[in-house]
């Protein structure tokens, strides 16, 4: 049972694209949800926080659909810079001090 | 822009000795946890812990692991008796009190068990 499931990938999209990554949780309790990027070798960096009626933050969009048990993150005009891998992440308690989720990440590439 | 560091960022151990990995947290979060992702795989839940003690720990954090806070800024991780398969990066995180659940990760300590 994967509790954070990802499309691996990788998506191999040009500069300017639009591109999507969705995420699905196994979990129907959990309460918090992020993506996260993380670059090769790197340690994992908070993108956004996905709340409940969506949330936009610049060229980013992540929405979550609770009922389906799914996250989305939307991708605009794709920057070379945005290449990396996004995790999905989920918190079943929403609360510190509990266990983030990882799912295993989507790789994105960005050619010019 | 305060952060989360680590030492030391790559250290070689032989199998069957202990090792240290050592955290600064963000000084105001109280929280701090420890995961690790293995090459190639998911990044995996270690241990958390609070208010010097350990809040919650995975199937994976077993009796060869242990964490300590010995002074007010240090968080460690200690593994006893180093497998070949603990070879991994370790992340140290931390976070705020509360229902922010928002982790600030270390750049990491790779681990590798010869």
């Amino acid at each position: 049972r994967k509790e954070v499931e990802q499309d691996p990938g990788p998506f191999n999209v040009p500069e300017g694209a639009t591109v999507a990554f969705n995420c699905t949780y196994s979990n129907s309790a959990s309460q918090s949800f992020f993506w996260y990027r993380q670059d090769c070798r790197k340690e994992p960096k908070l993108l956004m926080s996905v709340y409940s009626s969506g949330n936009e933050d610049g060229r980013f969009t992540a929405q979550l659909n609770r009922a389906s048990q799914y996250i989305s993150l939307l991708i605009r005009d794709s920057k070379l810079s945005d290449s990396a891998t996004y995790l999905c992440v989920v918190n079943m308690r929403g609360q510190a001090g509990t266990a983030l989720i990882f799912g295993k990440g989507t790789t994105l590439s960005v050619s010019s | 822009e305060p952060e989360v560091t680590q030492t030391p960022s790559h250290q070689v151990t032989q199998m069957g000795q202990e090792v240290i990995l050592r955290c600064v947290p963000i000084s105001n979060h109280l929280y701090f946890y420890w995961y690790r992702q293995i090459l190639g795989q998911k990044v995996e839940f270690l241990v958390s812990f609070y208010n010097n003690e350990i809040s919650e720990k995975s199937e994976i954090f077993d009796d060869q692991f242990s964490v300590e806070r010995p002074d007010g800024s240090n968080f460690t991780l200690k593994i006893r008796s180093t497998k070949l398969e603990d070879s991994a990066m370790y992340f140290c995180a931390s976070t705020e009190l509360g229902w922010n659940t928002e982790a600030f990760f270390g750049q990491g300590t790779r681990l590798t068990v010869v």
